[in-house]
């Protein structure tokens, strides 16, 4: 099935840096999710976006629905070691009369103290 | 909050077994979503069902079938497991066609066969 360009795929940071990740699509999205999963568990989500252009916060967690609709980035900043997991977009599209999400392929992250 | 609950997060079948996954959410959503998540793969869409009784094919629904009674209650079949059937499940709901309504993930059953 179809996944979303999600980068990076991983990294390791310093405990109290901030972390910025991105999906890019050449399709356009009506609204975008991001998600956290830890292992064994299911995604939770984070913060879900509407707009082209909306910039919503949760916490340390920042997130931005691209003006082409096309595009997202989610920041954490000052990471912290509980921040550690698999965070993944989701893209809400409407196609073939149904609406569908597409999912990116996710960043795992790892903070080190 | 939304809760979306799997009767199971993990399950040893063996191979030709019929297997029933349940999963039941609390917030009167008429969508209910299966996905299988695998590494390198995602998450891939297997069935769906925009109301009671309803269910529609998703991008993976060979070796599955789903059963919708109740609004709050979906159920994933496998009708005869095999090993390529290995893999965590997540259920998710959402409400309706309207804008604002994200998708919500059980917490997943991890099915070795």
């Amino acid at each position: 099935g179809q996944q979303l360009n999600q980068s990076p795929q991983s990294m390791f940071i310093q405990e109290g840096e901030d972390v910025s990740m991105n999906c890019t699509s050449s399709s356009i999205f009506n609204t975008w999710l991001w998600y956290k999963q830890e292992p064994g568990e299911g995604p939770v989500l984070l913060i879900a976006l509407y707009k082209a252009g909306e910039l919503t916060s949760n916490g340390r967690l920042t997130a931005q629905f691209g003006i082409t609709r096309k595009d997202s980035f989610l920041n954490i900043s000052a990471s912290i070691p509980s921040d550690v997991g698999i965070y993944f977009c989701a893209g809400r599209i409407f196609t073939s009369g149904t609406y569908k999400y597409i999912f990116g392929t996710g960043t795992r992250l790892k903070v080190l103290a | 909050d939304v809760k979306v609950t799997q009767s199971s997060r993990y399950l040893v079948k063996r191979t030709g077994e019929k297997v029933f996954l349940e999963c039941v959410q609390d917030m009167d959503h008429e969508n209910m979503f299966w996905y299988r998540q695998d590494p390198g793969l995602g998450l891939r869409l297997i069935y769906f069902s925009y109301d009671v009784k309803m269910k529609e094919k998703g991008d993976i629904p060979e070796g599955y079938s789903v059963s919708r009674e109740k609004k709050e209650r979906f159920s994933l079949i496998l009708e005869s497991a095999s090993t390529n059937q290995t893999s965590m499940y997540l259920c998710a709901s959402n409400g309706g066609s309207s804008y604002n309504s994200p998708l919500h993930f059980g917490n997943g059953t991890r099915l070795t066969v």
